[in-house]
């Protein structure tokens, strides 16, 4: 069953930890995206890659890394300089116009 | 990059009557324009889109509207109902980016 998995669904950190969002996608997309969603802000852009081994910054990169070194993964890490890291994590990748979305990822940091 | 503006970011609208948000868009350049709904807990999933080279599209209950000139383009839902209430994004993606507006939250009442 083709899709985007996303993983952990839930996670707690305590200040001053790094933490890495995972996205797999078996749809073999090239495009993929990782947005960060807040209450009353809609889908902010963190990170996007159009092809394996090349990524670009998005509107609010600072504090956030991300790798491509496979077509169907693009983890986000969450680093200790992101001062406002509690958020909803989105991955999604795209195919033409589309943005398909994996179910997100909860941080919360303690 | 590109601006999109949405309003208005909450809705309250009896069952039955219609909904209309709005969308203004900054970069000349987007040509393509979609709609996502995200009901509460999920992903958010394509429900619309329409392109430049029409003014209006519709599918049963929806509708998208485009006016190129003035650079905006609006959702309409029909005879709403409960299971409309959600929250709805739209996007005007330029080059690889994909840019969404802040969000509307529709409550359908019953």
């Amino acid at each position: 069953d083709g899709g985007i998995t996303q993983s952990p669904k839930y996670l707690f950190r305590k200040e001053g930890q790094n933490v890495t969002l995972s996205c797999e996608q078996n749809l073999n997309h090239d495009a993929m995206y990782w947005y960060r969603q807040d209450p009353g802000q809609g889908l902010r852009l963190i990170y996007y890659s159009q092809i394996v081994n090349d990524f670009q910054k998005g509107d609010i990169a600072e504090g956030y890394s991300v790798s491509r070194e496979k077509k169907e993964s693009f983890p986000l890490t969450v680093t200790s300089a992101q001062k406002n890291p509690t958020a909803f994590y989105l991955c999604a990748c795209r195919l033409g116009g589309e943005l398909f979305f994996g179910e997100g990822s909860r941080l919360t940091v303690l | 990059g590109e601006n999109v503006e949405q309003h208005p970011s909450t809705l309250s609208v009896q069952e039955g009557d219609s909904a209309v948000i709005k969308c203004t868009y900054s970069d000349s350049a987007s040509n393509y324009f979609p709609w996502y709904k995200q009901e509460l807990g999920k992903r958010p999933q394509l429900i619309i889109d329409i392109r430049s080279n029409v003014g209006e599209k519709k599918d049963q209950r929806i509708a998208v509207t485009l006016n190129k000139t003035a650079k905006h383009f609006s959702l309409h839902i029909t005879e709403t109902q409960p299971e409309d209430s959600a929250v709805y994004f739209c996007a005007a993606p330029v080059a690889r980016q994909f840019y969404f507006g802040t969000g509307t939250s529709l409550t359908v009442i019953p």
